[in-house]
């Protein structure tokens, strides 16, 4: 089946620990994207990558960091700098990035700091 | 800046209801805008994708509009059925630009 899948579906993290949230692809997407959600907020774009060893900054870009090593594959790290990281984590893929191209997203990951 | 909103943020329906969903921007230069089913808990699920050159676009009990000139689109639900109740968002996307997310109504339909 093709699709995106993100792993773990629940993770904890402590204070000053770095985590990393995992995302796969087998859509043969170029772009991949990874969003936060608030409560009562709409997604908020954190980063995005146009092609393999590429990504750009979105939104709220500070305290998180991601790599494009493989075009599968786009890892998040949640950082100690980030300091409000509680939240359920979004990554979705396209063919092309831009707001030309429909978006299909993974079951998502939710981060709770303990 | 695209701005994109939702109104209502919350709505409760009987079963068997026709339903209205509405989504506002502010900059009318889109290129497409897409329709999201959300469950609690769950992913984002696509539902229609609404090119700015068609006015609407359907599937099964869904239909969307697109009304570019005064920043609206409406995705309208026929039938509704409890299996439906879920928080549905809107997306907009600019040609060019990364996709702009509704904070999404959060519909419940009761049996």
């Amino acid at each position: 089946d093709g699709g995106i899948t993100q792993s773990p579906k629940y993770l904890f993290r402590k204070e000053g620990q770095n985590v990393t949230l995992s995302c796969e692809q087998n859509l043969n997407h170029d772009a991949m994207y990874w969003y936060r959600q608030d409560p009562g907020q709409g997604l908020r774009l954190i980063y995005y990558s146009q092609i393999v060893n590429d990504f750009q900054k979105g939104d709220i870009a500070e305290g998180y960091s991601v790599s494009r090593e493989k075009k599968e594959s786009f890892p998040l790290t949640v950082t100690s700098a980030q300091k409000n990281p509680t939240a359920f984590y979004l990554c979705a893929s396209s063919i092309a990035s831009g707001g030309a191209n429909e978006q299909f997203f993974g079951p998502g990951t939710r981060l709770t700091v303990l | 800046k695209q701005e994109v909103t939702q109104i209502p943020a919350a709505l409760s329906v009987p079963e068997g209801e026709n339903l209205v969903l509405n989504c506002s921007f502010t900059d009318s230069a889109i290129y497409n805008l897409q329709w999201f089913r959300q469950d609690p808990g769950k992913g984002l699920t696509s539902l229609l994708l609404i090119q700015s050159s068609q006015r609407e676009q359907t599937s099964g009990r869904l239909n969307a509009s697109l009304d570019k000139s005064s920043g609206r689109s409406t995705l309208y639900i026929a039938a509704s059925q409890p299996g439906d109740s879920a928080t549905y968002l809107c997306a907009v996307g600019n040609y060019g630009q990364n996709f702009v997310f509704g904070p999404g109504t959060r519909l419940s339909v009761l049996p």
